[in-house]
């Protein structure tokens, strides 16, 4: 069964600190990841994509991370900031199936000054 | 216009009446997609337009969901005879081309149900 599950549920950090939010996925065949910020009552904006070949991608603050192999992605934050508080999103698309991508429920992050 | 806009942004309707929900993506955008996301949970797709046409429409929880695109623009997602548990924010996506998993997918701001 095709499954995006994210971890932690819910993260509150203090402002200027790190923080790592994990993605298992069991989706097959594999196509491609996506992060994705949802900021309250706004619709996701993608951070980042990533294929199977790709190990890590950045976007400015945000470095995205793939382990194919485990079926694992982390999306790690720096120097977090105050608009950083969000939900973000983990999904996996299929390389088969019109209805072929499978979202996470996500990772509710607070940043607290 | 810039994004992805949706109509109403929210609507509150009573218990079977019913409700259409509008989205008027990125000028250019072939693919349409809507989705409902409930409480606290992820997002739950509904379906998906490849121009005016809707190769997938299996996440349609049931007949009183349907969905139209007229001229590769605007599309409307309409909830006939209302139930509480159709509350939900309900958002729609486009893209440029492709299907679902190739292209980035633009999401509207999303429009807030809720059935009294």
């Amino acid at each position: 069964k095709n499954q995006v599950e994210q971890s932690p549920q819910s993260l509150i950090i203090l402002e200027g600190k790190n923080c790592t939010l994990q993605c298992n996925y069991t989706v097959s065949p594999f196509s491609n990841l996506r992060w994705y910020k949802q900021d309250t009552g706004r619709g996701p904006v993608s951070l980042t994509i990533m294929t199977f070949s790709e190990n890590t991608k950045s976007n400015g603050r945000y470095t995205a991370t793939l382990d194919a192999d485990t079926k694992q992605s982390s999306l790690h934050i720096t120097a977090s900031q105050l608009s950083d508080s969000a939900s973000y999103i983990c999904v996996v698309s299929s390389q088969t199936g019109a209805n072929n991508l499978f979202f996470g429920t996500g990772t509710r992050l607070t940043v607290i000054p | 216009g810039a994004g992805v806009s949706q109509s109403p942004s929210n609507k509150v309707t009573e218990k079977g009446k019913d409700v259409e929900l509008r989205c008027d993506p990125i000028s250019g955008h072939t693919a349409l997609y809507w989705y409902r996301q409930r409480l606290g949970q992820g997002l739950e797709f509904l379906i998906y337009f490849q121009g005016n046409s809707a190769p997938d429409k299996s996440g349609l929880p049931s007949d009183r969901f349907s969905a139209e695109r007229t001229g590769e623009s605007v599309s409307t997602l309409t909830i006939q005879r209302t139930q509480q548990e159709d509350s939900a924010v309900y958002l729609c996506a486009s893209s440029l081309a492709g299907g679902p998993g190739t292209d980035t997918q633009y999401f509207g701001p999303g429009t807030r149900l809720t059935v009294l």
